[in-house]
Parts: C-alpha cells; structure tokens; sequence
C-alpha cells in the first residue's frame, strides 16, 4: 500500500498558466517536502511543511507556493509556470530526519 | 560549493563484483539516508543511518559522523542493482535533506 500518493503523474502545462500538483500522505508524518529534480542539479527542496496550516520555504522557493490543508496533503502551486519549471517534481514525508517518497510527477510547460 | 558530494560518478561492474561508493559532506551533520533510484523512478529509502554500520541484504552502509562521510557497499553486484544511487544528509534542526548528485551504477550479466 503506497504511503505517499501524487496526482498528477503526468502533466503537461502551457507558459503562464497555473499549475497545481498535488501529494497526499498515509503515514502519520507531520514533516512534508516538495522537491524538483533535474539532470546536474540532483534532488532541490522547495517548500516545505511541519504540520498542516505550515508551510516553509526551500532551498529554491521563487515562482512557487504551497499549501498544506491537513496532516495528510501538501499541495505545490505554480502560479504562472514557466518553461524553466519542466522538470520531475517528488513530494516526500518525513519524521525525525527520515523521509519517504512518492512516486514523482512529471511536469511539462510548453 | 557542494555540501554533499558522491564518488564516483559512474560506475559499471560486472555481476558479482563488489563495489563501494562513497557520500562525503562539507559540514557537520545530524544524520543521513541512503536511496536507490530506478531511471524514471522514485527514490526508495535503503537505509536511514545517523552513524554506525547497518546492513540489508547485499547492501551495508556506514557512517562516521566525525569524519563527515558515508559509504555504501555492495556485495555480489545483481544486475537488478542497476540504477543511481543518492545521498542525503540532514544537517538541520528542521529536517531537511540536502542531496548529493549520485552515483549511476550498471550492472552488466
């Protein structure tokens, strides 16, 4: 039974129009993180959350926001993608330094 | 500059062969993960190791905090142990992994 859930898998999106990815977690962490990764990059964390109704920001926030309605879902926005946003985005929980993954979600903007 | 760097690169064994890679780190940390990664895939947690040796299967994985370094060993490489190999370290009070850029292993039969 997958713990950490992502929909969409696949998306792709045309320049300036909104984006919402979407992640939703089974085990009771209070920790959620957004990541994108990209060839020579590696895994970039760009919003965070501790609990919900908290979100924090990454390593690479700008151009993108979060929300975190409940224990169980943490959302990343994109309010106006962008081409430099195609990229493979992995939402993850976590606790006590330990974190979980979801399967990734594929993100195109054209 | 690179808080975590892995070594090597690039890897290609021959099935059954050993091989080591290793995580190092610029700063002091309170703990690390080791994840396997498939192409197109998501990451699968291997081991969770704050220090000390742990072991799975063919895979053990050590780290000594002092040093700031992790290794992973595997032993009788499989060719289904082909894929890319990532490290992370924490070394906040927030929980937040910062990530090496990987080793791609291939193993060929």
């Amino acid at each position: 039974e997958a713990a950490v859930t992502q929909s969409p898998r696949n998306k792709v999106a045309v320049t300036g129009g909104k984006v919402t990815l979407s992640c939703n977690q089974t085990n009771n962490h209070n920790n959620m993180y957004w990541y994108r990764q990209d060839t020579g990059h590696g895994l970039r964390l760009i919003h965070y959350s501790y609990g919900a109704g908290s979100t924090e920001k990454g390593d690479i926030p700008d151009g993108y926001k979060a929300s975190r309605p409940s224990q169980e879902n943490f959302s990343l926005i994109l309010e106006l993608a962008t081409p430099s946003q195609t990229s493979v985005y992995f939402c993850a929980s976590g606790a006590w330094g330990e974190q979980y993954f979801g399967p990734g979600t594929r993100l195109t903007v054209l | 500059g690179q808080q975590v760097q892995q070594s090597p690169a690039s890897l290609v064994l021959q099935e059954g062969e050993n091989a080591e890679l290793q995580c190092n780190f610029s700063t002091s940390l309170n703990s690390m993960q080791w994840f396997y990664q498939r192409p197109g895939g998501s990451l699968v947690s291997l081991f969770y190791n704050p220090s000390g040796t742990k072991q799975s299967g063919r895979l053990t994985s050590t780290t000594v905090i002092k040093e700031r370094r992790s290794s992973l060993h595997i032993s009788s490489s499989q060719t289904t142990d082909s894929g890319t190999y990532l490290c992370a370290m924490d070394n906040s009070a927030g929980n937040k992994l910062t990530f090496g850029i990987g080793t791609r292993v291939l193993v060929r039969p």
